[in-house]
């Protein structure tokens, strides 16, 4: 049974330009969230998706947005990157929106 | 409004030497308790969690914890440790039963280091 799988799994973007992460959720579940690690720092939570829906949503401004799509996986997209756009992000899948978490391994963002 | 402190950015142990990882937290309404670990280049896997009943709570690996509500910590313990319990350890906290994302807060980790 594959877990929750994130790609690409680093990436070097430059200042100003566009970004998408994409995540595939762990089998039978219907439920993405995503989170930006910084490095020594504790994952934020960024929003949650739901029945392809976004369901709820951290301190992230506009620039950063989702998409999910009807077989639940689902993509994070930033725009105008900023040097303090550089983490680690991560994806976590759960059956329903309030269960237990399972993270993906991540995707390391470098903006230069 | 929900935050947690985790006391010790990293924390060197012998192997086999007993090891606390320590975590308090400050929440205004009910509070769930989670402890996760990371090991290198992986994700966020769930050690152990308090939802009520028995404040010791025990977890994989051989982890335990306890939930103390007049100190408002939430330590992890390990009796032995050992060289693959090398990681990032965090301790979390939610307002919401199953841990839901969106009720998520994380403290910013404590490295544990083993040394043989």
């Amino acid at each position: 049974d594959a877990g929750v799988t994130q790609s690409p799994t680093h990436l070097i973007k430059t200042r100003g330009q566009q970004v998408t992460l994409r995540c595939s959720p762990k089998s039978g579940h219907d439920t993405v969230s995503w989170y930006q690690q910084a490095l020594g720092q504790g994952p934020q939570f960024i929003f949650q998706y739901y029945e392809e829906e976004e369901r709820q949503r951290g301190n992230f401004p506009d620039r950063f947005s989702g998409h999910q799509f009807p077989n639940y996986s689902s993509e994070l997209n930033v725009n105008a990157l900023l040097l303090g756009d550089s983490a680690l992000y991560l994806c976590a899948s759960s059956f329903a929106p309030n269960n237990e978490q399972f993270f993906g391994p991540g995707t390391r963002l470098t903006v230069l | 409004a929900q935050s947690v402190t985790q006391l010790d950015s990293q924390v060197p142990v012998f192997e086999e030497a007993p090891v606390e990882l320590r975590c308090n937290y400050s929440s205004s309404v009910s509070v769930y308790l989670f402890w996760y670990v990371q090991y290198p280049n992986q994700g966020l896997q769930l050690l152990l969690k308090y939802l009520s009943g028995s404040t010791l709570v025990k977890g994989i690996n051989g982890f335990e914890a306890e939930f103390n509500k007049s100190q408002t910590s939430f330590h992890l313990r390990k009796p032995s440790v050992h060289i693959s319990d090398t990681a990032e350890y965090f301790c979390a906290v939610s307002d919401r039963e199953g841990g839901g994302a969106d009720g998520l807060t994380f403290g910013k980790g404590t490295h544990l280091i083993i040394q043989p």
